[in-house]
């Protein structure tokens, strides 16, 4: 089975903080992704990468960016926190291009 | 703008009856289609892939495919107020992306 894990599951920030959300996969996978999820407001893209090192902006890459230095492994950086970024945040991996997603439990980040 | 319509819901059926939840994509081009079954406070898991056009069954859970009509349902058999969550389907959308509906919401109640 993938095993996608995310570091943290609630997470407490204060504005204007840096916040480094972890990901890791186990299933060898090159892309990977990085969705925010909010009442009323479904799955959003806000970053996804095809390679180590590549990176791909989604649907709401403002006041993020992101990290993969190794294949297993895709960081989401929130550069200056803020209460707006209160959100779930859901990583994701997916191998082929006829595979599904994986997706790690999340973490429910509130930033204060 | 590749697109996936659901109805938004809440879909309410009785314990033991038919839930049946559709989805219409934009995109002539998508080859995968994907349901994820989402839980209240936890992420989305997979529970049916399909890829050509027809039915697929997996226990309770048939998918249906049709690409001329560009929709793809989801039939529940014999629900169970434990299926009460909102799914979610995808399709691909290009760059190894997987395009998401906003999800309907089910409630079945005994």
């Amino acid at each position: 089975d993938v095993k996608v894990t995310q570091s943290s599951r609630y997470l407490v920030k204060r504005t204007g903080e840096k916040v480094f959300l972890e990901c890791v996969q186990d299933m060898d996978h090159e892309n990977m992704f990085w969705y925010r999820q909010d009442p009323g407001l479904g799955l959003r893209l806000i970053y996804f990468s095809y390679d180590v090192k590549m990176k791909e902006k989604g649907d709401i890459p403002e006041g993020y960016s992101v990290s993969r230095e190794k294949k297993e492994r895709f960081s989401l950086i929130l550069e200056s926190a803020s209460t707006n970024q209160t959100s779930m945040y859901l990583c994701a991996s997916r191998g082929g291009n006829n595979q599904p997603q994986h997706f790690g439990d999340g973490t429910r980040l509130s930033i204060l | 703008q590749k697109e996936v319509e659901q109805n938004s819901g809440p879909l309410s059926v009785p314990e033991g009856a038919i839930a049946s939840l559709n989805c219409t994509y934009s995109d002539r081009g998508s080859q995968s289609f994907f349901w994820y079954r989402q839980y209240s406070g936890k992420s989305p898991e997979l529970i049916m892939s399909i890829y050509s056009n027809g039915d697929k069954e997996d226990g309770r859970f048939t998918a249906q495919l049709n690409k001329a009509s560009q929709y793809v349902s989801l039939l529940i058999r014999d629900s169970q107020p434990s299926d009460s969550a909102t799914y979610l389907c995808a399709v691909t959308g290009g760059y190894n992306k997987l395009i998401f509906g906003a999800g309907t919401r089910l409630a079945v109640h005994p």
